[in-house]
C-alpha cells in the first residue's frame, strides 16, 4: 500500500541547515513526491516536486535555500541558512492511480 | 498568478449539510484537475476529493457516499457538497490544484468547517 513516513518533529538553529526525510513504502521507491510547507495559520505552500533520481522542480518564488535529494526510498528536503519564517510544518505528498497520499508531517522548530 | 479562494465554511450540527466553494483565478479549471484537502485539529493534511479534467471524480474512503465534488466552468468555480456531516469531519478545508493530477501546486487559504451539536 502506497504510504509516506515522516518524523513528527525536527529542530535546528537559526542560520544552520536541516534535512527532513520522507520515506516511501515498500515497493514504491521509484515514486516522485512533492514537498509542501505550512506556516502557522496559513494555507499550505508547494515547495517542489522531487524525482527518484534527485532532480527537482521548485514552485513559484521558492528560494534557493530550499533543495531536494533522493536515495532509494527516501526523499529529502534540505533547508539551508535557516530563517525564523522557516518554522512550519512540512509535508511530503505522492500519488498513484486514483489515490493521493500525504505523509504525517514534520514540525520544524528554528532555535 | 494562480489564486484559489474558498468560502462556505461554518458551524453545522452532526448530520447536516454544507457546500464549500472555491473560486479560481489565473487558471482555467475546465482544463485542470481540481481538489479538496483538509486538516483536522491536531492532525496532518488529508486528501478528500479530486475531479479530473474529464469530470471523473475520486474520494477518500471516509467521505465516499457523503461528499460530492463538482465544478461550474462558466464561473471558474468548483464545489464540495458535504452531507451527513460527522464530528470527525471538523477541519480546515483547502482547495488545491493537482498539477496534471499529481502534485498540488497551488493552494487556497482554507475555510473552517466545525461539526458540533
Amino acid at each position: 500500500q502506497l504510504a509516506l513516513t515522516q518524523s513528527p518533529s525536527a529542530s535546528a538553529s537559526l542560520g544552520a541547515s536541516v534535512k527532513l526525510t520522507c520515506t516511501l513504502s515498500s515497493g514504491h521507491s521509484n515514486y516522485a513526491i512533492a514537498w509542501h510547507q505550512q506556516q502557522p495559520e496559513k494555507g499550505p505552500r508547494y515547495l517542489m516536486n522531487l524525482n527518484s533520481d534527485g532532480s527537482h522542480t521548485k514552485g513559484d518564488g521558492i528560494p534557493d535555500r530550499f533543495s531536494g535529494s533522493s536515495s532509494g526510498a527516501e526523499r529529502y528536503l534540505i533547508i539551508s541558512s535557516l530563517q525564523s519564517e522557516d518554522e512550519a510544518d512540512y509535508y511530503c505528498q505522492t500519488w498513484g492511480t486514483g489515490l493521493w497520499v500525504f505523509g504525517g508531517g514534520t514540525k520544524l522548530t528554528v532555535l | 498568478e494562480v489564486q484559489l479562494l474558498e468560502s462556505g465554511g461554518g458551524l453545522i450540527q452532526p448530520g447536516g449539510s454544507l457546500r464549500l466553494s472555491c473560486v479560481a483565478s489565473g487558471t482555467s479549471i475546465s482544463r485542470n484537475y481540481v481538489s479538496w484537502v483538509r486538516r483536522a485539529p491536531g492532525k496532518g493534511l488529508e486528501w478528500v476529493s479530486i475531479m479530473d479534467s474529464s469530470g471523473s471524480t475520486f474520494y477518500t474512503d471516509s467521505v465516499k457516499g457523503r461528499f460530492t465534488i463538482s465544478r461550474d466552468n462558466s464561473k471558474n468555480t468548483f464545489y464540495l457538497q458535504m452531507s451527513g456531516l460527522r464530528v470527525e469531519d471538523t477541519a480546515v478545508y483547502y482547495c488545491a490544484r493537482p498539477f496534471r493530477g499529481n502534485q498540488f501546486d497551488y493552494w487556497g487559504q482554507g475555510t473552517l468547517v466545525t461539526v458540533s451539536s
